[in-house]
């Protein structure tokens, strides 16, 4: 249980497209949703906090406009990377969580990951 | 922000040999946790330990807490080829809610 995709895998586009990449909680519900930036061989960076049916909360220092987040459901929430650039180029990393799947208390939640979309823009 | 530094950044071991890694954190938490990852691959849950606790085991793996210290531990016994990955500690501070903090993580590289 508690698996999380993400699609597509990889993706390589054009300067100046712009990217969709989706995240699916698969057998639970995922009343929040984070999205994570990592460069090669450096560690993961929060980019920003999705709850279902209201906006992200982004970290400091990240674009709103520039990377979209949407959590429309309690099962899937997109990162839409608008006029992307080289500098974008990346690995995305969604997670999501749902405190009843660790008994609804904070010192003991876990959050589940997606394997990951690799960001190549030309 | 990235709170968290491990040491060290790369491991190497032969099979079989035990492989330690630490963790290091600057604010109070709610508990930390210990992730592996493959080369280009999505994040793996490993251990979770509270901060009212001290030691877990789970499998070939340690993790010690040391809030005094503001310090963890990793610790794989016998270790095999297939633990080759990077290890990641992230923190649940007390006053972040669920956001995880991640550690600069250590490259292990056990060798047959």
């Amino acid at each position: 249980g508690a698996v999380v995709s993400q699609h597509p895998s990889r993706v390589i586009c054009k300067s100046g497209t712009s990217v969709k990449i989706e995240c699916r909680s698969l057998d639970f519900q995922a009343t929040t949703m984070f999205w994570y930036r990592q460069f090669p061989k450096k560690s993961l960076m929060l980019m920003a906090t999705s709850n279902e049916g209201s906006k992200a909360t982004y970290e400091q220092g990240v674009e709103k406009d520039k990377f979209l987040i949407n959590h429309a459901s309690l099962t899937l929430s997109t990162l839409t990377v608008t006029s992307a650039h080289p500098e974008d180029s990346s690995f995305y990393i969604c997670s999501a969580r749902n405190p009843g799947l660790a008994g609804g208390k904070p010192s003991t939640d876990t959050q589940y990951f997606g394997p990951g979309t690799r960001l190549t823009v030309l | 922000s990235q709170q968290g530094e491990e040491d060290p950044q790369a491991l190497s071991i032969q099979e079989g040999e035990n492989a330690t890694m630490n963790c290091s954190y600057k604010t109070s938490i709610n508990n930390l946790q210990w992730y592996r990852q493959n080369s280009g691959r999505g994040l793996v849950h490993l251990i979770l330990i509270r901060s009212n606790e001290r030691e877990k085991h789970s499998g070939r793996l340690r993790v010690t807490l040391d809030t005094s210290k503001k310090s963890s531990s990793l610790l794989i016994t016998a270790s095999r080829a297939a633990d080759t990955a990077s290890y990641f500690c992230a923190t649940v501070q007390e006053t972040s809610g669920s956001r995880l903090t991640f550690g600069e993580g250590t490259q292990l590289t056990v060798n047959p």
